[in-house]
C-alpha cells in the first residue's frame, strides 16, 4: 500500500472550511484513498473515499489531483465537533482490505 | 442499518492474568472481522483479521489470539497478558458493496486495556 504523508497539525475556526491536504506520491492506480478520523477516545470514524473523481457526502468533500498524487479533504463549514485527528489512508480495492494508519492530522477548531 | 459492538468498555488487568475481549456485529452477513489495537499517542496496528467462520490471519507475532466462533462473533484472546498489551483495541468490520466492489472499514466503540 502507498505511504501517505500529512500534516502533523492544523487549525481552522469554527465555520470557516477546513482543507487538510495529503500526499500519496507513491499510489497506484487501483489504490483507493480514504479518510478516517478519530475523537479522542473514540474509534475511528469513517468519512469518505475516492479513486480519481472528487467525492461528496453529507460529511465532506475529497479532492484529488490529477495525478492521483495528493489529495484534500475538506469540511465547509467547522464546528467545535470537528476536533480530532484525521487520517488519510490508501488501500487496495477489494478483498481483504489492510489500512495501514499514519500518525495522521490533529484539527483543531477553535471558537 | 448495520452497528458493532465491543466489550467490556474499559478493563484493567494485572500481568500474567488471562484477556477476553468480544466484538459482535449486527445487521449484515458473511463480514470481513479485523482487530486493531492502538497504543497511547499512536496510529492504528491491524493485529488479526477474519473473513470467515474459523478463518484467522495474523498481521504481527505476539502472545495474542483471535477466534470466530460465529459470522459476527469475533473474539481476541490472551492466556497470559504483559505490560505491553496495555493499548485500546478497536474492532472493525467491512462488507464488499455489490455496486463498486470497493470495501469499507467501520470500526466499533473500543476497549480501554490498562495491564498493571
Amino acid at each position: 500500500d502507498a505511504k501517505t504523508t500529512q500534516p502533523t497539525s492544523m487549525d481552522c475556526a469554527e465555520g470557516r472550511a477546513a482543507n487538510l491536504p495529503c500526499n500519496h506520491s507513491t499510489i497506484s492506480g487501483n489504490e483507493y484513498v480514504y479518510w478516517y478520523r478519530q475523537i479522542h477516545s473514540q474509534g475511528p470514524q469513517y468519512i469518505i473515499h475516492g479513486l480519481k473523481n472528487n467525492e461528496t457526502n453529507e460529511m465532506a468533500s475529497l479532492i484529488i489531483t490529477e495525478d492521483r498524487k495528493s489529495s484534500t479533504l475538506i469540511l465547509p463549514h467547522a464546528t467545535l465537533r470537528d476536533t480530532a485527528v484525521y487520517y488519510c489512508i490508501s488501500s487496495l480495492s477489494g478483498g481483504y482490505n489492510k489500512l495501514i494508519f499514519g500518525a495522521g492530522t490533529r484539527l483543531a477548531v477553535h471558537p | 442499518s448495520q452497528t458493532i459492538h465491543q466489550w467490556p468498555a474499559t478493563l484493567v488487568q494485572p500481568v500474567g492474568s488471562p484477556l477476553s475481549l468480544e466484538c459482535t456485529v449486527e445487521g449484515t452477513s458473511n463480514p470481513n472481522l479485523y482487530w486493531y489495537r492502538q497504543a497511547a499517542g499512536r496510529g492504528l496496528q491491524l493485529l488479526f483479521y477474519s473473513v470467515g467462520i474459523g478463518q484467522i490471519s495474523s498481521e504481527v507475532p505476539q502472545n495474542l489470539s483471535a477466534s470466530r466462533p460465529q459470522d459476527r462473533q469475533f473474539i481476541l484472546s490472551s492466556k497470559k497478558l504483559l505490560l505491553s498489551d496495555s493499548g485500546f483495541y478497536l474492532c472493525a468490520w467491512s462488507a464488499i458493496p455489490w455496486a463498486s466492489g470497493q470495501e469499507t472499514q467501520y470500526f466499533g466503540p473500543g476497549t480501554r486495556l490498562l495491564v498493571l
